[in-house]
């Protein structure tokens, strides 16, 4: 049974970086078949792509937000880690992580919401 | 990057039937963008119902179909239920990033 959480802060300043973890279990990312990728959604607004990591730790990044991202893997600890850099205002959202597979976004984590304020 | 347009919002009469459509600013939709769709009901995760176009998961209902029409990637419900009311996303891969739909908010009345 593959499952996904996410962990992090729920609260972070303005220009500040937040790092997010994503725990899985029951899937090994160590192969170019597998995925993980983060997905975010503002309050009451759509969902919007923000990063991918394969097992082979080939990495791929939402232009929009290319230069504020980082996304690693920790194969040994099951773990996924996105940093995003300059927190504003307008990041405040729920932070998603999810596995992907056979081209398919198939199983989620429950979200963690994260708000950024001064 | 590409643009991707869903309908804003949807009402549909349940047991009708409605096709939910996803297009992108770029060109045509094709199977070459492997169209996803997921269905989000409030304070949930989205749930994945249809990838690659038309491939369903061992859980989608029935009557969730995927498919291209008229250069976009389409989502038929048939026998609506009332708890297919929710926000559907579409989400399309360009080359090596993934763009997701507006969402479509379904209301069921």
């Amino acid at each position: 049974q593959i499952t996904l959480k996410e962990s992090g802060p729920t609260l972070v300043k303005p220009t500040q970086t937040l790092t997010l973890m994503c725990t899985f279990s029951g899937f090994s990312l160590s192969t170019n078949e597998v995925a993980v990728g983060w997905i975010r959604q503002p309050p009451g607004k759509a969902l919007e792509w923000l990063a991918l990591i394969y097992g082979d730790d080939d990495k791929r990044y939402s232009p929009s937000l290319n230069n504020r991202l980082t996304i690693t893997k920790d194969t040994s600890r099951n773990q996924v880690v996105l940093t995003m850099t300059n927190m504003d205002p307008v990041d405040t959202a729920t932070y998603f992580c999810a596995h992907r597979q056979d081209s398919s976004f198939d199983l989620w984590g429950r979200g963690t919401l994260v708000s950024v304020s001064s | 990057q590409a643009v991707v347009t869903q309908e804003p919002s949807l009402t549909v009469s349940p047991g009708g039937a409605v096709t939910l459509t996803c297009a992108s600013s770029a060109a045509a939709v094709t199977s070459d963008n492997w169209p996803n769709w997921f269905q989000q009901k409030p304070g949930q995760a989205p749930r994945t119902l249809i990838y690659r176009t038309s491939h369903k998961h061992s859980w989608t209902p029935a009557r969730f179909s995927g498919s291209l029409l008229g250069g976009k990637a389409a989502l038929t419900l048939s026998g609506v239920q009332p708890e297919d009311e929710a926000d559907y996303y579409c989400l399309l891969y360009f080359g090596g990033t993934w763009v997701f739909g507006g969402g479509t908010k379904l209301t069921v009345l």
